[in-house]
């Protein structure tokens, strides 16, 4: 069965840059939501997106912003890294609010 | 916004063993699922148990929504149930926004 896709799955940047992350929900997935989790730390929500339009928001920085393509893959382009950026970022998908799948994740280390 | 703790927080097991982990939420939910990180990070689909109870070999869970709580059952357990246990929920009248635990650190040791 088709899966979360996420890329790429580790990424190193430098102070400053920029990184863009992708996601590709699964087929026919109207929902595709954005998460943070630091070390040791739960999964927290930066943002998410039904049917191309945004849905809600977390606490997502001001430097970060996403958009979701025709295609239905999102993207989450994080600009001015900063060493506390550095985290695991899960992209899920779900259809019609009900049972949300995970990609693998990226992992972004800033240094 | 919603609160969803988890205990205990921590829980060390020998092979074998048995061990109830247990979700609070504060507020009424349309969803509700369980997850488990392994040691490499990532996210298994457990359940999707918004109320009601479900089986999965090892594993079963129980939602009573209308108190608020889950709990999730984890039978004989292996070594390799070892990780990082969510609940996560969607808190009723929110579109898109799962929140999740604090998580239970399961180690299971021979």
């Amino acid at each position: 069965a088709a899966g979360v896709i996420q890329s790429p799955r580790h990424l190193i940047k430098e102070k400053r840059e920029t990184a863009t992350l992708k996601c590709y929900p699964i087929p026919r997935h109207d929902t595709v939501y954005w998460y943070q989790q630091g070390p040791g730390q739960d999964p927290q929500f930066l943002i998410s997106f039904y049917e191309k339009m945004q849905s809600d928001k977390g606490s997502i920085p001001d430097r970060f912003s996403a958009q979701q393509f025709s295609d239905y893959h999102s993207e989450l382009n994080m600009s001015s890294l900063e060493l506390g950026d550095s985290a695991l970022y899960f992209c899920a998908s779900s259809r019609d609010i009900t049972e949300a799948f995970f990609g693998q994740g990226t992992r972004l280390t800033v240094v | 916004g919603i609160q969803v703790e988890q205990s205990p927080p921590d829980l060390i097991l020998q092979e074998g063993a048995n061990s109830t982990l247990r979700c609070n939420f504060s507020d009424s939910v349309n969803n509700l699922q369980w997850f488990h990180q392994n040691p490499w990070g990532q996210l298994i689909n457990l359940f999707y148990i918004p109320s009601g109870t479900k089986q999965n070999g090892r594993l079963s869970a129980t939602t009573v929504a209308t108190e608020r709580y889950s709990l999730l059952y984890i039978s004989s357990s292996q070594t390799t149930d070892s990780g990082v246990y969510f609940c996560a929920v969607l808190r009723t009248g929110t579109a898109s926004k799962l929140t999740f635990g604090t998580g239970t650190r399961l180690q299971v040791t021979l």
